[in-house]
């Protein structure tokens, strides 16, 4: 069956410093959505990807979808406290409606 | 406007009894959908419900099923708990349509499920 992989699965990074995940998937995706999950509380919707290529921007995230539809990244420039939790991708293919979650990359922001 | 709403916050259950989960969608959402999220794992799909029907499921034994209400509200049942159902039970609404990924989801706060 269709897997969505995530990698990595913890990212320690200085406050100030980037941050990227990466999402890959088995099969070519419709499209992909990410969210972010604070420690303790529940997953947040950040962004959809629709098209081969598509790049968005939300102030300092950047999310791009592969000209496959099989991969999909998220990188954050010069991290802040405020960005710490675990960011999730979940994708679905073109035949099967389901949202398939990643196991998601946990961003910690070292003292 | 409220948010997707879930309750209990909390539960323990002993194994092999049956557990009652809740969920109020956001308003103007129709679809709801239940996630399973074991620590430090993603979100596991359970089933979506529309109009009152299960519209899809993931990979779940049918100890899982559901209900979901005319006002959009929604249940979900678990029988014959095992301690593997430890887990973060999460509730979310959308607007209609049966490809989930058409629409984001709003998620609830969840209902955090202790077998013993």
């Amino acid at each position: 069956g269709q897997q969505v992989m995530q990698i990595p699965q913890y990212q320690h990074v200085q406050e100030g410093e980037d941050f990227t995940t990466y999402c890959n998937s088995s099969t070519t995706l419709s499209n992909i959505q990410w969210y972010k999950q604070r420690p303790g509380g529940h997953p947040v919707f950040l962004i959809q990807l629709v098209k081969s290529g598509e790049v968005k921007k939300q102030k300092r995230l950047t999310f791009q979808f592969g000209e496959a539809k099989k991969n999909s990244s998220l990188h954050i420039t010069a991290t802040q406290t405020t960005d710490v939790g675990t960011y999730f991708c979940a994708g679905s293919g073109n035949s099967n409606y389901q949202l398939i979650w990643g196991a998601g990359t946990k961003l910690i922001i070292k003292p | 406007d409220a948010g997707v709403t879930q309750s209990p916050t909390h539960l323990i259950k002993t194994r092999g009894q049956q557990v009652t989960l809740r969920c109020s969608p956001k308003s103007g959402h129709d679809t709801v959908s239940w996630y399973q999220q074991a620590l430090g794992q993603g979100p596991q799909f359970i089933f979506q419900y529309y109009e009152e029907e299960e519209r899809q499921r993931g990979n779940f034994p049918d100890r899982f099923s559901g209900h979901q209400f005319p006002n959009y509200s929604s249940e979900l049942n678990v029988n014959a708990l095992l301690l593997g159902d430890s887990a973060l039970y999460l509730c979310a609404s959308s607007l209609e349509g049966w490809r989930l990924a058409d629409y984001e989801q709003y998620f609830g706060p969840g209902t955090r499920l202790t077998v013993t």
